[in-house]
């Protein structure tokens, strides 16, 4: 079936980087954008950008434009989420999903849980 | 940038009975590419419709989605125990992609 399998939580501290992998299967990965929205805790979601895996074309969200990166490889039908400079504001569950223009955002990963604490 | 403004904030309401939640833009959604979503707690939002009135798979058919350019409505005809969460919209007909902040739909 069709399905996005996200990488496990990750514990940070201010300053340091995060990488969220998701792997995609049961469709062709070029076929979809993958986009990444995020939610703070017992907050709204928040869209960061999209990448699409057929040409590594990307569109961030201005807010989030410098310090995230989207890059996905292709053999392994996995994109990428980078965040760097972390605060912790970013502490949040991160979830990627995959897009179309039709169907917007119809299939979610589980969600990666990131907290940012020293 | 689009506003979505969702209303109520919360909703009481008994298993049995009909839900009618609004989403409103700040400006017109193109192609009315308006979604909605069903997010359980611990869960990942689930897509119920998409381009505003079209059910996603698996989707049971009490959900049913209206509306076009700024005013947009979810209704569940007769709610069942699973029906109580939290509701997003989404439009994603122009850049950037942007949320309602949530119905949550609880029992009364």
């Amino acid at each position: 079936q069709v399905q996005l399998v996200q990488s496990g939580a990750e514990v940070k501290k201010p300053g340091a980087s995060v990488k969220v992998s998701c792997k995609a299967s049961g469709y062709t990965f070029t076929a979809y954008y993958i986009h990444w929205v995020r939610q703070a805790p017992g907050q709204g979601l928040e869209w960061m950008g999209w990448i699409n895996p057929n040409n590594g074309g990307t569109n961030y969200a201005q807010e989030f434009q410098g310090w995230v990166t989207m890059t996905r490889d292709t053999s392994i039908s996995t994109a990428y989420m980078e965040l760097s400079r972390l605060t912790s504001d970013d502490t949040a569950v991160y979830y990627c999903a995959r897009g179309s223009v039709a169907l917007g955002t119809d299939i979610w990963g589980q969600g990666t849980m990131v907290t940012v604490s020293s | 940038e689009i506003v979505l403004t969702q209303s109520p904030g919360t909703l009481s309401l008994s298993p049995g009975e009909r839900a009618t939640l609004s989403c409103r833009a700040s400006q017109s959604v193109s192609s009315s590419y308006l979604a909605w979503f069903q997010q359980k707690p611990g869960q990942a939002p689930r897509l119920l419709i998409y381009g505003a009135s079209s059910r996603a798979t698996g989707i049971p058919d009490r959900f049913s989605g209206s509306g076009s350019g700024t005013d947009f409505t979810l209704t569940i005809s007769r709610l069942e125990p699973e029906d109580f969460a939290v509701y997003y919209c989404q439009q994603y007909g122009s850049s950037p992609i942007t949320f309602g902040q949530g119905t949550r739909l609880e029992i009364k």
